[in-house]
């Protein structure tokens, strides 16, 4: 079964401190994995994948396969960071599948 | 570049009644994939459509319908509305689809619908 969870529904940060936002997956295959942001009021949009080994905004994610895992980091928080963020895979025929997300908020 | 056009913003339906919701993809997208989000919940595939044909399917019922037009614009068609089905509903539209084995890069979604059954 396809699947990815994200651990953590509500995070808090103060601004300056490094965030990690979790996400393990399960998959039976090589998927491909995407982090999804959602700022308030604004449409979910893609913020990193991993075949990219980008780095956007200050945030990375390294796929562990040993640890199917994917998290999500930045070494210093900034306020307009704050939003959901979601965890997904894509498997061969193309669809997503989403973690349910995390909401971070930075504090001052 | 448009982006992904989702009509209409909001909706409220009785049980029992049909909806129809509408997306246009964004240019040079030929796939397009609806979601469906329910309060507190990750999005949730429902169907993809690519060439007018439905390309995979979700975990939903055959109530949830769709088509797709050669301009690659697309409608989610839901019969007999449960109050379960009250979610945002998303679009999303991505590359080229060729032969499955290809790689995904990525999905622009719209703003979504939302739907209230009551």
């Amino acid at each position: 079964a396809q699947r990815v969870t994200q651990p953590e529904k509500l995070l808090s940060v103060f601004k300056g401190a490094p965030v990690e936002l979790k996400c393990n997956y399960s998959y039976s295959g090589s998927p491909e994995l995407f982090w999804y942001v959602q700022y308030s009021r604004q449409r979910l949009q893609l913020l990193l994948r991993h075949i990219s080994r980008e780095s956007i905004k200050g945030f990375t994610a390294d796929l562990n396969k040993g640890e199917t895992s994917f998290h999500l980091k930045k070494p210093f928080a900034q306020e307009e960071d704050s939003a959901m963020y979601y965890c997904a895979l894509s498997n061969r025929a193309q669809k997503l599948v989403f973690g349910q997300g995390t909401r971070l908020t930075i504090n001052p | 570049e448009t982006g992904v056009t989702q009509s209409p913003t909001h909706l409220i339906k009785t049980r029992g009644q049909q909806v129809t919701l509408r997306c246009s993809s964004q240019s040079g997208h030929n796939t397009v994939s609806w979601y469906q989000q329910a309060l507190g919940q990750g999005p949730q595939f429902i169907f993809q459509y690519y060439r007018e044909e439905e390309n995979g399917r979700g975990n939903f019922p055959p109530r949830f319908s769709g088509l797709q037009f050669p301009n690659y614009s697309s409608e989610l068609n839901v019969n007999a509305l449960e109050l379960d089905d009250s979610a945002l509903y998303l679009c999303a539209s991505s590359s080229p689809l060729p032969p499955t084995g290809r790689r995904n890069y990525g999905y622009t979604f719209g703003s979504g619908t939302r739907l209230t059954v009551v």
